[in-house]
């Protein structure tokens, strides 16, 4: 159980253009869903927090109008990098944690990252 | 905010060895996770241990919430354990996970 599923794995785009990147629970209900992202050889660096229905809130230094994130449903989460350069590509990596109820209420559970080029 | 230190950055051994991993945070905790980052990038979760000691098969981890530190055992390694492993922990009144500085591991046979 808990897992946590992300389109596409790899992709690679021309600057200027939009990418979107899905992060999908497929065996459970996510009210909360995080996205991360990790440079080479470097920790892991949270960029938002989603929160279904409602607007995400991000990190200080994070630019909202660049990644934007809409979490439409309970097992949906999707970031998009709108006008991408070449300083966006990077691991993009998202969690999703289980409802309260689940006994492990803070426990999050990874997807299998999605590695953005941008050329 | 919260610091998040590991320790030793990086470790190498050979088959079969033991080793120890330290996890130290600097504010009290409500989550503490364990992961190990495989060579392809993906997280597989190792152990949610706030606080207490369990065990998985070779691995096992203790949590010291009051002196704020977590440590994760890895016994008789083998070559599949190589990878980046880290410690990650959410504050009170928080959702967020905040990630350690990781160790990479490299195991030889």
């Amino acid at each position: 159980g808990a897992v946590v599923s992300q389109h596409p794995s790899r992709v690679i785009c021309k600057s200027g253009t939009s990418v979107k990147i899905e992060c999908r629970s497929l065996d459970f209900q996510a009210t909360t869903m995080f996205w991360y992202r990790q440079f080479p050889k470097k920790s892991l660096m949270l960029m938002a927090t989603s929160n279904e229905g409602s607007k995400a809130t991000y990190e200080q230094g994070v630019e909202k109008d660049k990644f934007l994130i809409n979490h439409a449903s309970l097992t949906l989460s999707t970031l998009t990098v709108t006008s991408a350069h070449p300083e966006d590509s990077s691991f993009y990596i998202c969690s999703a944690r289980d409802t309260p109820t689940s006994g492990r209420p803070y426990e999050q559970y990874f997807g299998p990252g999605t590695r953005l080029t941008v050329t | 905010g919260i610091q998040v230190e590991q320790s030793p950055p990086d470790l190498i051994l050979q088959e079969g060895a033991n080793s120890t991993l330290r996890c130290n945070f600097s504010d009290s905790v409500n989550n503490l996770q364990w992961f190990h980052q495989n060579p392809w990038g993906q997280l597989i979760n190792l152990f949610y241990i706030p606080s207490g000691t369990k065990q998985n098969g070779r691995l096992s981890a203790t949590t010291v919430a009051t002196e704020r530190y977590s440590l994760l055992y890895i016994s008789s390694s083998q070559t599949t354990d190589s990878g980046v492993y880290f410690c990650a922990v959410g504050l009170h009144n928080t959702d967020k996970l905040i990630f350690g500085t990781g160790t990479r591991l490299q195991v030889f046979p």
